[in-house]
C-alpha cells in the first residue's frame, strides 16, 4: 500500500483483557517502530525492528507488552492483561532504514475501561 | 528532566504573524534533528529536517545550535492551516525522541 496501515483504528477493552494491534508498513521498508502517545504528550518510543530482528525494546513499559515482526513485514503489538494506564494511541512508523524520516500510520486508539 | 523539552503553549497568533518555537535537548551526541507536525487526532508528519547551517522551506525556517543544544522553528506569515502541534524531534541511537509538542492556534 501507499502508506502505513494500522488496525484496529479504535479498540475498547475491559481491564484484564488481552489486545493485539496490527501494523502493515510501507512495502520494502526495513525499519519499523512502535510508539505510545498519551493525551497531550508527544509519542514515546516502545520498540524498534530491523527486518524481523527486534533491535531495541527498551521502551516497552512492562512485560505485559510484547511485539513481533516474524517475517520482516507486518508487525503486531500485543498487550496482555490491559490496565487503565495502557489507554493511549499506539502509533506504528516505518522507514526505508534507520530512524530519520519516519512515516507514521494513523494509529490505534486503545481505551481500557 | 525530559530528553527533549518544549513549551507546550498554546501560542495564539493572528493570521499573518511571525511565530517562533524553541526546544532544547539533553543528549549532546544526537546527530539528527527534525520538526514534525501533528494535527488534532492525526499522526505526526515530517515538516522539515534541521541543520546547523539553518534551512528554509517556504515560510518555515529551522535552526540548530549544537553548542547550546537548542533547536528553533520560525513560521512567517502564519496561515489558518498552520494551526497544529509542532513536535521537536531528536535522533538518539536509531530511535527518534519526541518532545511533548508546542500547540499553535492561528486565528482570523
Amino acid at each position: 500500500g501507499a502508506g502505513v496501515s494500522q488496525s484496529p483504528r479504535y479498540k475498547v477493552a475491559k481491564r484484564g483483557q488481552d489486545v493485539a494491534l496490527r501494523c502493515d508498513p510501507i512495502s520494502g521498508h526495513v525499519s519499523l517502530f512502535w510508539y505510545q502517545q498519551a493525551l497531550g504528550q508527544g509519542p514515546e518510543f516502545l520498540t524498534y525492528f530491523q527486518n524481523e530482528a527486534q533491535l531495541d525494546k527498551s521502551g516497552l513499559p512492562s512485560d505485559r507488552f510484547f511485539a513481533e515482526r516474524p517475517e520482516g513485514s507486518v508487525s503486531t503489538l500485543k498487550i496482555q492483561r490491559t490496565q487503565q494506564e495502557d489507554s493511549a494511541v499506539y502509533l506504528c512508523a516505518s522507514s526505508v532504514t534507520g530512524a530519520n524520516v519516519l512515516t507514521f500510520g494513523a494509529g490505534s486508539r486503545l481505551t481500557v475501561l | 528532566r525530559k530528553e527533549v523539552e518544549q513549551d507546550p503553549g498554546p501560542f495564539n497568533v493572528p493570521e499573518g504573524a511571525t511565530v517562533a518555537f524553541n526546544c532544547t535537548y539533553s543528549n549532546s551526541a544526537s546527530q539528527s534533528f527534525f520538526w514534525y507536525r501533528q494535527d488534532c487526532r492525526k499522526e505526526p508528519k515530517l515538516l522539515m529536517s534541521v541543520y546547523s547551517s539553518g534551512n528554509e522551506d517556504g515560510r518555515f525556517t529551522a535552526q540548530l545550535n549544537r553548542a547550546s543544544q537548542y533547536i528553533s522553528l520560525l513560521i512567517r506569515d502564519s496561515k489558518l492551516s498552520d494551526s497544529a502541534t509542532y513536535l521537536c524531534v531528536v535522533n538518539k541511537i536509531q530511535k527518534l525522541v519526541f518532545g511533548t509538542g508546542t500547540r499553535l492556534l492561528v486565528s482570523p
